[in-house]
């Protein structure tokens, strides 16, 4: 099975314009998590996709958002960049919701500038 | 909130050396994770523990769930250069499922 796959792997934007980051999770799972990877903050939890619906959400201001359509596929999007936003955004399957292992793409590494 | 404490921050050893990196909570678990992220990849899952006193094995990696269900260590017997990485533990963070990571144990192996 092909493993999860994260588009683009690499961006730089500037403060204030908004990044939208694309997440296609192994064939067959049906839960798609997002994080958050600093070397300040470590790994964190931004929330959790399955069907199509929002099921769980992290610390994050509003500027942060998700989808995830039918196909299971997710996108993440943030608003208003802030430098402090520059970091390796990470996307992760499960195969059920209520799944504990995670299975994590290469990440997207977003530059702020 | 949930507080997970993973000690070592760092451990340097020499090829050939043990291990340990220890995953503490502040309260009882369901289970734990433990990942591992090599230098510029992503965390990669490598196992779930989840009854008391749990041991696994996997070839010279060994996994423990403690008694009270408040820590876990992972013990990597003769280290290779392979080995090179950040060890992560998981837990479930209040009532939910969604983990919190512990802020990593990196392992720096010299030959």
């Amino acid at each position: 099975k092909a493993g999860v796959t994260q588009t683009p792997r690499y961006l730089i934007k500037t403060r204030g314009q908004q990044v939208t980051l694309s997440c296609s999770p192994i064939s067959g799972h049906r839960s798609v998590s997002w994080y958050q990877q600093t070397p300040g903050q470590g790994l964190q939890f931004l929330f959790e996709y399955f069907s199509e619906t929002q099921r769980n959400k992290g610390n994050f201001p509003g500027r942060f958002s998700g989808r995830q359509f039918s196909n299971s596929r997710s996108e993440m999007n943030v608003s208003t960049l802030e430098l402090g936003d520059s970091a390796l955004y990470l996307c992760a399957s499960s195969p059920k919701h209520g799944a504990y292992e995670q299975y994590f793409g290469p990440g997207t590494r977003l530059t702020v500038t | 909130g949930q507080q997970v404490m993973q000690i070592p921050q760092y451990q340097h050893v020499q090829e050939g050396e043990d291990f340990t990196t220890y995953c503490n909570s502040s309260t009882t678990l369901s289970n734990i994770q433990w990942y591992k992220q090599r230098p510029g990849g992503h965390p990669v899952f490598l196992i779930q523990l989840v009854k008391s006193g749990e041991v696994k094995k996997q070839k010279r990696l060994t996994f423990q769930f403690g008694e009270a269900k408040k820590n876990s260590s992972l013990h990597i017997t003769a280290t290779q250069t392979t080995d090179v990485g950040t060890y992560f533990c998981a837990l479930p963070s209040g009532g939910s499922y969604i983990p919190t990571f512990g802020r990593g144990t990196s392992l720096i192996v010299h030959p």
